[in-house]
């Protein structure tokens, strides 16, 4: 089946550094990733959509400028957290469709997610 | 833009008993509506979804109903069992040719069964 892995599993930082997290398909292409944000006992909030190729879709709210976006190739896209503060340490997550295979395309598979702690 | 709204915060049932999880959606062109179970510190596992044009759909133990003329979903586990327990997301989606949109998620129901 369809597999997304993300990386780091889990990262701790200080404040005002940033924070690069990848997110792979792994025996699929995904011309569209997902990146969510999970704070604890809460629900997944979407934050972007990454297309690769071109530019990000951003959620109202999300600020493009703080969280990067780069969908590179159709395997990988990347999220990095510009000068990261201690509000947004949270649980960031990615899924992917995969959109050539020949089961639902509505499918999305989720990454392992990244625990981010800003101190 | 879509709004999914999710009841109960938490579900507490007997092993064996039934438990059903109810949301709500607000936009008219969602069509898909997919539930995740989600276990402490682990990523969201889809374990069951139903489109627009389908009333229920069952898989074993689970089943969703869907009333779209009243924008509503609900989520049926029978015969309740301790893995069962874990945290439940409904979402809601606009199925598009492009494929590319994201899910709105509810808040989550918080299951417990209890031996």
């Amino acid at each position: 089946g369809a597999v997304v892995s993300q990386h780091p599993s889990w990262v701790i930082c200080k404040s005002g550094t940033s924070v690069k997290i990848e997110c792979r398909s792994l025996d699929f292409q995904a011309t569209t990733m997902f990146w969510y944000r999970q704070f604890p006992k809460q629900s997944l909030m979407l934050m972007a959509t990454s297309n690769e190729g071109s530019k990000a879709t951003y959620e109202q709210g999300v600020e493009k400028d703080k969280f990067l976006i780069n969908h590179a190739s159709l395997t990988l896209s990347t999220l990095t957290v510009t000068s990261a503060h201690p509000e947004d340490s949270s649980f960031y997550i990615c899924s992917a469709r995969d959109l050539l295979a020949g089961g639902p395309i509505e499918t999305q598979y989720f990454g392992p997610g990244t625990r981010l702690l800003v101190l | 833009g879509e709004n999914v709204e999710q009841h109960p915060s938490t579900l507490s049932v007997q092993e064996g008993d039934s438990a059903v999880i109810k949301c709500t959606y607000s936009d008219s062109a969602s069509n898909y509506f997919p539930w995740y179970k989600q276990e402490l510190g682990k990523r969201p596992q889809l374990i069951i979804d139903i489109r627009s044009n389908v009333g229920e759909k069952k898989d074993q133990r689970i089943a969703v109903t869907l009333n779209k003329t009243a924008k509503h979903f609900s989520l049926h586990i029978t015969e309740t069992q301790p893995e069962d327990s874990a945290v439940y997301f409904c979402a809601a989606m606009q199925l598009s040719g492009g494929g590319a949109d994201g899910l709105t998620f509810g808040k989550g129901t918080h299951l417990i069964i209890q031996p």
